[in-house]
């Protein structure tokens, strides 16, 4: 029982280059998120889904689209980095609400 | 504006003391407080609150919350070294939004 898990661990990117991030959890939860993680700003919503084949807009989803491909896997891309988008990206699923298990994270840095 | 706000934003204390956290919040259609530890990777969940005055434990841990003046606090006793990270407070929403506040780095000196 791996719990969250999220690929890859760290990531650098040049402006304007795409990449997807994955998460997969084991535990049957019906919702995912996914946050950003910066220095003095806390977690941040970008996405969730909750349920599969559902996804919203959390607090900051601009320049990020995601996917539920199933009801394990929730992805995370980025179309087109951005410096801003430096961040510590962590991925968490629930089974109904509230308590949410978090994945290790990715450390991603856009030059 | 939804918000959430910790203080304070980071403390030092000895091993055997006793600390409170707050989380004071303004986020509208409330439905639960939760409590998480984040040591130097993922957030662990600690405490869920959705009612006023019913105090939560865990060991020394201790966490209420306040609906009306809109609070909670987290209480540790005779911290550990075990105890550093920081602590994060974060709100639910109706609709499955959550809001995290920055948190308050807890520093326990043996």
């Amino acid at each position: 029982n791996a719990g969250v898990t999220q690929t890859p661990k760290f990531q650098v990117l040049k402006t304007g280059q795409s990449m997807t991030l994955q998460c997969a959890q084991d535990m049957n939860h019906n919702s995912m998120y996914w946050y950003r993680q910066d220095p003095g700003m806390g977690l941040r919503l970008i996405y969730y889904s909750a349920s599969e084949g559902t996804t919203d807009k959390g607090e900051v989803p601009n320049g990020y689209n995601v996917s539920r491909l199933n009801k394990r896997e929730f992805s995370l891309r980025l179309e087109s980095a951005a410096p801003s988008q430096t961040s510590v990206y962590f991925c968490a699923s629930s089974p109904s609400r509230a308590k949410q298990f978090f994945g290790p994270g990715t450390r991603l840095t856009v030059l | 504006e939804d918000k959430v706000v910790q203080s304070p934003l980071s403390l030092v204390v000895h091993e055997g003391d006793t600390v409170t956290l707050n989380c004071s919040y303004e986020v509208t259609n409330f439905r639960s407080l939760l409590w998480y530890k984040q040591e130097k990777k993922a957030p662990t969940f600690l405490f869920m609150l959705t009612s006023s005055g019913i105090e939560k434990k865990s060991g020394r841990l201790s966490s209420i919350l306040d609906k009306k003046e809109l609070f909670s606090i987290l209480n540790i006793t005779a911290t550990q070294t075990g105890d550093s990270a920081v602590y994060l407070c974060a709100v639910e929403k109706t609709g499955n939004q959550f809001y995290f506040g920055t948190g308050t780095s807890l520093t326990v000196i043996p």
